[in-house]
């Protein structure tokens, strides 16, 4: 079975612009969630997505976006981009949305914002 | 302050010797995560924990629910074992939401 990807796996960007990152789900997991991790820090939970429906966000702005699709795969999306926004981005899949699911993680997308 | 503390920030630690990292969390939870991160970003589930204490090969994760405590610990450890070791504690109530711990960055020295 094929574990967790994203893409891409690094990305600059101006303060304004957009972005969207992407994460594919491991086969059988119907649950995805989103971190940002600043250099230094641990990651910060963003959101989940469970069944292509949000359930559970962190303390993000709504500029902060995601979106799941019927194969489970998933999509965040920043829009006008601020520097503090450079980290990587993780995502973790799992086969359920409760707390006795072992989340399995991608390698992350490394965001610059200049 | 965040909810999730650990220590040591950073540890260098001679091959072989018996390493400990421990976690305090000061929210109520329903699971503990132990997770490793390698240079670059990837991150592996090692154990995730509600009570008592696991074993995986050379990795043994205790928790203590009374006094919000875990610690893992890494026996006869090995250059390969560097890496940063995170916890994650999964309060209930809070919208699927984990709380990290900033880390502890090991270097095993050959």
């Amino acid at each position: 079975e094929t574990g967790v990807t994203q893409s891409p796996t690094h990305l600059i960007k101006t303060r304004g612009q957009q972005v969207t990152l992407r994460c594919s789900s491991q086969s059988g997991h119907n649950t995805v969630s989103w971190y940002q991790q600043a250099l230094g820090q641990g990651p910060q939970f963003i959101f989940q997505y469970y069944r292509e429906e949000e359930n559970g966000r962190g303390n993000f702005p709504p500029r902060f976006s995601g979106l799941q699709f019927p194969n489970y795969s998933s999509e965040l999306n920043v829009n006008a981009l601020e520097l503090d926004d450079s980290a990587l981005y993780l995502c973790a899949s799992s086969l359920g949305a409760g707390r006795s699911y072992e989340q399995y993680f991608g390698p992350g997308t490394r965001l610059t914002v200049t | 302050k965040n909810e999730v503390e650990q220590s040591p920030q950073n540890l260098t630690a001679q091959e072989g010797e018996f390493i400990t990292i421990n976690c305090s969390y000061s929210v109520g939870i329903s699971a503990l995560h132990w997770l490793q991160q390698h240079p670059g970003g990837g991150i592996v589930s090692l154990f995730m924990l509600s009570s008592g204490k696991k074993k995986h090969g050379r990795l043994i994760a205790t928790i203590n629910i009374q006094e919000k405590h875990s610690s893992l610990h890494i026996t006869a450890s090995h250059p390969r074992d560097s890496a940063v070791y995170i916890c994650a504690a999964f309060p209930p109530n809070t919208g699927n939401q984990f709380y990290f711990g900033t880390g502890t960055s090991l270097t095993v020295i050959p």
